[in-house]
């Protein structure tokens, strides 16, 4: 079965600030894709970052940043110099490749910058 | 580019009704879309995987003839809700697979169903 688990239901960071999501998953599959969504108070999902399993160098999106740890299963992401509009529920997910590309889904992580 | 739009993005319809949800991938065609339904501070859970000319996918537990999907094209899926009842009332979010090396998923805005 795969499981994506989000640990950290709600966290909260300075403006300016550094923060960083958690997310780990399991799946027995060797090829995969993962990824970051983020979904502000607008409810439309964004694309924030996308990792392919098959890398060993981590994937950086301007101020936004993974830690891939294939090992271990993880998958976190760091938000530098944290903007309000980064107030959002997270939402960790990873698809398995050439299987149709369903993704699975975290519980999602509600990030709120105080100003 | 990978922009998915969806409409209408709020409807309020009667109990016993139906009501028709569009989602279209508007610059880039897309062999498979995805249907969500999302509650509130929830994550997303998969209905029906959209294959463009094929019959949908259902998750278990979604009941097709009540939640009926059409994937004519290659850019536009729609989700009729048949028979809508005030237990449907959710968030609903269309993604369009955007095939190649990442896979990735776009998402459209959403639409907002309540029954009354």
């Amino acid at each position: 079965a795969q499981t994506v688990t989000q640990s950290q239901p709600e966290m909260s960071v300075q403006e300016a600030e550094t923060v960083t999501l958690s997310c780990t998953y399991d799946t027995s599959e060797n090829n995969y894709y993962l990824f970051w969504y983020k979904q502000p108070p607008s409810r439309q999902m964004i694309l924030v970052i996308r990792q392919e399993a098959y890398k060993q160098q981590n994937a950086t999106e301007n101020r936004f940043s993974v830690n891939f740890q294939k090992a271990a299963k993880s998958f976190s992401l760091k938000i530098s110099d944290s903007q309000l509009g980064d107030t959002a529920m997270y939402f960790c997910a990873f698809s398995i490749s050439n299987t149709g590309n369903q993704f699975y889904f975290g519980t999602g992580t509600s990030l709120t910058v105080i100003p | 580019g990978a922009v998915v739009s969806q409409h209408p993005s709020r409807v309020i319809c009667k109990s016993g009704t139906s009501v028709k949800i569009e989602c279209r991938s508007l610059d880039f065609q897309a062999t498979t879309m995805f249907w969500y339904r999302q509650f509130p501070k929830q994550s997303l859970m998969l209905m029906a995987t959209s294959n463009e000319g094929s019959k949908a996918t259902y998750e278990q537990g979604v009941e097709k003839d009540k939640f009926l999907i059409n994937h004519a094209s290659l850019t536009l899926s729609t989700l009729t809700v048949t028979s809508a009842h005030p237990e449907d009332s959710s968030f609903y979010i269309c993604s369009a697979r955007l095939a190649g090396l990442t896979d990735t998923q776009y998402f459209g805005p959403g639409t907002r169903l309540t029954v009354l």
